[in-house]
């Protein structure tokens, strides 16, 4: 069964920093794209980032907001994902769920997310 | 990249179809087949229902169901059941780079 697991979540003021862990399972980690998708409060979901793998270099991609203030990183043997947030605005207060691309342009599996709260 | 248009709210009767419709353009969902569709409920994982515009992950109902005409994708629920309340969003694939476009949100509703 494949399972993701994130962690890492809280209240931070606005400039500061958090790192989100996401702890996958039932499947070979390796293989994978992996991204975040997050859902601002009352909103809809937006993709933050994706981490390659390693036969595509471990390269990432990012969306425009999160640009040079987001860091997505993998540790392909501890099976996880994570995303360092810096500078963080009181709009990076969402859900952030980490997810599995499938290899096929969609994403299959998703966690139940970690609440981030940016305000002061 | 916009977000896809998709219906605030949708409402049905137990037994009914409901249709959710998602709206893009050239570039996400009238320019490729990438298409999928999420069902959430608040506090858990979303869940995937449709991918490819119509195809069916397996254990996903043969009443949740796929299509799409130019720039507009649609997702039809026959057969309303009241475990088929929760938030419903769209997906599409853009590039390499941009990667994923979501819609906004449906939230649908069993009368």
């Amino acid at each position: 069964e494949v399972r993701l697991v994130e962690t890492g979540g809280g209240l931070v003021q606005p400039g500061g920093s958090l790192r989100l862990s996401c702890a996958a399972s039932g499947f070979t980690f390796s293989d994978h794209f992996m991204d975040w998708v997050r859902q601002a409060p009352g909103k809809g979901l937006e993709w933050v980032g994706r981490a390659r793998n390693k036969a595509s270099s471990f390269s990432t991609e990012y969306s425009a907001s999160v640009k040079g203030r987001f860091i997505i990183s993998r540790d392909d043997s501890k099976n996880s994902l994570y995303l360092q947030m810096n500078s963080l605005k009181t709009e990076d207060t969402a859900i952030y769920f980490c997810t599995r691309d499938s290899r096929s342009h969609y994403i299959d599996y998703w966690g139940q997310g970690t609440l981030v709260t940016v305000s002061s | 990249q916009s977000a896809l248009t998709q219906p605030a709210s949708v409402s049905g009767s137990p037994g009914q179809s409901i249709t959710i419709s998602c709206t893009g353009s050239s570039s996400d969902v009238g320019g490729q087949n990438y298409v999928s569709w999420y069902q959430y409920h608040p506090g858990k994982a979303p869940k995937l229902m449709l991918y490819g515009v119509s195809n069916r992950p397996s254990g996903v109902p043969d009443r949740f169901s796929g299509s799409k005409s130019g720039s507009t994708a649609s997702l039809t629920i026959s057969g309303l059941q009241a475990e088929d309340e929760a938030d419903y969003y769209c997906n599409s694939y853009v590039n390499s780079s941009t990667l994923w476009v979501f819609g906004g949100g449906t939230k649908v509703t069993v009368l």
